[in-house]
Order: structure tokens, then sequence, then C-alpha cells
């Protein structure tokens, strides 16, 4: 079975400024995908960024960046110029690949993200 | 296109009562799941489908059912609701796995 372990609760970074969530797993696959969802008060969930585990490249997506080191088994995402609206919660979440099953996704348990002027 | 919809966006139930929590999507995906979120615990999946006419337990199935009758619709339902239900209920769906998961809005439920 896999886990994701986020172990930064909570976080808060002041505007214009750049900060780093963690997020470190477990899994004995060779095959997967990492994703960074965004949960802002709306409660909606919004994919910020995926990371193929067979790609050495990491992800980015407008200002927001990952650091997947698969050896080590971590997927940071930073964020860049933070903004007001970047406040929200932050899950990390692990999907095994080509497994036959399907496709389920294991979540961290977040990291809550406040953005101060 | 709507995506995932989910209804409805809250409900109390009293304690035994049964009800269902609707999630249809436009999408044409395959796949599609039903998650309950705690505070402080992330995501667990409930239940899950890989098709129409197929369904099987995710991590916490205990007090629900599930019935996927046509790809589109993935009806979640809650008999003799206790408050360790309490929470907020997600529906999801998706085509490939890379793609990660579409989601609906949410519902939030409190038992009482």
């Amino acid at each position: 079975a896999q886990t994701v372990t986020q172990s930064q609760p909570e976080m808060s970074v002041q505007e214009a400024e750049t900060v780093t969530l963690s997020c470190t797993y477990d899994t004995s696959e060779s095959n997967y995908y990492l994703f960074w969802y965004k949960q802002p008060p709306s409660r909606q969930m919004i994919l910020v960024i995926r990371q193929e585990a067979y790609k050495q490249q990491n992800a980015t997506e407008n200002r927001f960046s990952v650091n997947f080191q698969k050896a080590a088994k971590s997927f940071s995402l930073k964020i860049s110029d933070s903004q007001l609206g970047d406040t929200a919660m932050y899950f990390c979440a692990f999907m095994a690949g080509n497994t036959g099953t399907a496709s389920k996704l294991t979540f961290g348990t977040g990291t809550r993200l406040q953005v101060t002027l | 296109n709507a995506g995932v919809t989910q209804t409805p966006k809250f409900r109390i139930l009293k304690i035994g009562q049964s009800m269902t929590l609707q999630c249809t999507q436009d999408m044409n995906h395959n796949y599609m799941y039903w998650y309950r979120q705690d505070p402080g615990m992330g995501l667990k999946l409930i239940y899950y489908s890989v098709g129409a006419g197929i369904t099987d337990k995710g991590e916490v199935p205990n007090g629900y059912n599930v019935s996927r009758s046509t790809t589109e619709d993935f009806p979640l339902r809650l008999e003799l609701a206790a408050p360790s239900q309490t929470s907020v209920y997600f529906c999801a769906s998706t085509q490939w796995e890379g793609d990660g998961y579409t989601f609906g809005s949410g519902t939030r439920l409190t038992v009482v």
C-alpha cells in the first residue's frame, strides 16, 4: 500500500515571496504519478500540477513548480511570487500507474497555506 | 461541459435516517470515485467504479453503498446515518490515470 506524508500542517508566507511545501511518499511501484491539489475556502479541489515518475524533468506550471527526487521519494511544491489567492489547503497525492486497478489516488493530510500582506 | 456535478451541497440528517448523494459526470469518464474528507485526515476513498455495472470497496466503505447503472451516474447511499459519517463528501472521475481527477464541488453532511 502507498502512503503519502505531508509533515507541515500549516505554513505562512508573505505576498510576493516564495514558499515550499513538502511531501514524501512510500511505494514499491516503479511507474506512478504524483499530484498537487489546491483546496481554497470554496472547498473545490483544483489540480495544480502533476509529475510522471518516469520523467526526470521537474514539472512547472506558471508560478508553481515541483522538486521531484525519485530516489528520496520526495515531491515538494514551490510557489513563487505568492499571491493572496494562493491561500488554501494543499494536498499531495499519489497514483500507481499501469497496475490494472482503478487509478486510485492516495492523499496526504494536507498543508494549510496562508498568504499574508 | 458541466464536469462533475454533486447534489446536494449541504445536508443535515438525523441519526438513523438514510439518504443518497448524487454524482453525475458528462465527460464520458469510465472511472468514478467517492471520497470523504475529515478535518486533518486528508481524503479517504469510500468506493470506486471502473465502468458501468462494476463497483468496488475503497478504504472506508462501511455504512455506504454505491451503484453504477450508467457511465454518467455514481450515487452514494448512506443507510442508517451515524454521527461518524459527518464529513465532506467528494465525487471524482477520470479517464486516464495521468490526468488526475476532476472533482465535484462536494457535499457537506452533518449527522445529528
